[in-house]
């Protein structure tokens, strides 16, 4: 079951905050998050795992909440090479390491 | 260090054609991964790698695509023949092994264009 990202897309100016939600109707075991410029690969940000464990860039910040099967990524202080396309990808604890990739946030950071 | 190559960058074909696209890992990963991403959506796992094994291919349309991955490094993924929707860009990724709190690392993919 592909996981439901919310907003769609968002319009920030430089220095304000976003939050981007991903909600799964399974049990959740791990959440990634990825960054996607137009014409680019998706590139890693951060992992949360069930239990509190995370890894990921410094400067990037996100919360799992077990109970709403929810995660969600905050942008603070966003720059403008913030604009991307956001994913988060949901995987099980049985996944192997398979995640079902939501339809992903658009980002847009202006001066 | 060197990170995932894919080729060709871009393809196009017709439809009923047979097209096939490379995939090099970053070394010494042992899971390999191949997505489809249509346009406005996000990857779609089609097969998965650990090693030279499937681990998964559930989501993988066996009538007309298929994938190998020799000697547990380089991969392949055909398809045969070509639909119009098979559009899409497909991507590779690795990472040094299976499970949920591995990173995968992604190739700059291949933008097939079936006409």
């Amino acid at each position: 079951q592909q996981p439901v990202q919310s907003p769609q897309a968002v319009i920030l100016r430089e220095g304000e905050d976003a939050v981007i939600n991903c909600s799964s109707s399974k049990a959740l075991y791990s959440v990634h998050w990825y960054r996607q410029k137009h014409g680019e690969a998706p590139v890693f940000l951060m992992i949360l795992l069930k239990g509190g464990e995370q890894k990921g860039h410094e400067k990037i910040s996100a919360s799992f909440n077990e109970k709403k099967q929810q995660s969600s990524l905050y942008l603070t202080a966003s720059q403008l090479s913030y604009s991307g396309t956001y994913f988060c990808g949901t995987g099980g604890a049985d996944s192997w390491g398979k995640l079902q990739f939501g339809a992903g946030t658009q980002v847009v950071v202006t001066p | 260090e060197a990170g995932v190559a894919q080729s060709p960058r871009y393809k196009i074909i017709e439809k009923r054609q047979s097209v096939a696209f490379w995939c090099n890992p970053i070394s010494g990963h042992a899971t390999l991964y191949w997505y489809q991403q249509i346009l406005g959506q996000g990857p779609k796992l089609l097969i998965q790698f650990q090693n030279n094994g499937v681990v998964d291919d559930s989501q993988l349309p066996k009538d007309r695509f298929s994938a190998e991955r020799l000697k547990g490094v380089d991969s392949t993924l055909k398809i045969q023949p070509a639909k119009l929707e098979d559009s899409a860009v497909y991507l590779c990724a690795s990472s040094p092994s299976s499970g949920p709190y591995n990173e995968q690392f992604f190739g700059p993919g291949t933008r097939l264009t079936v006409l």
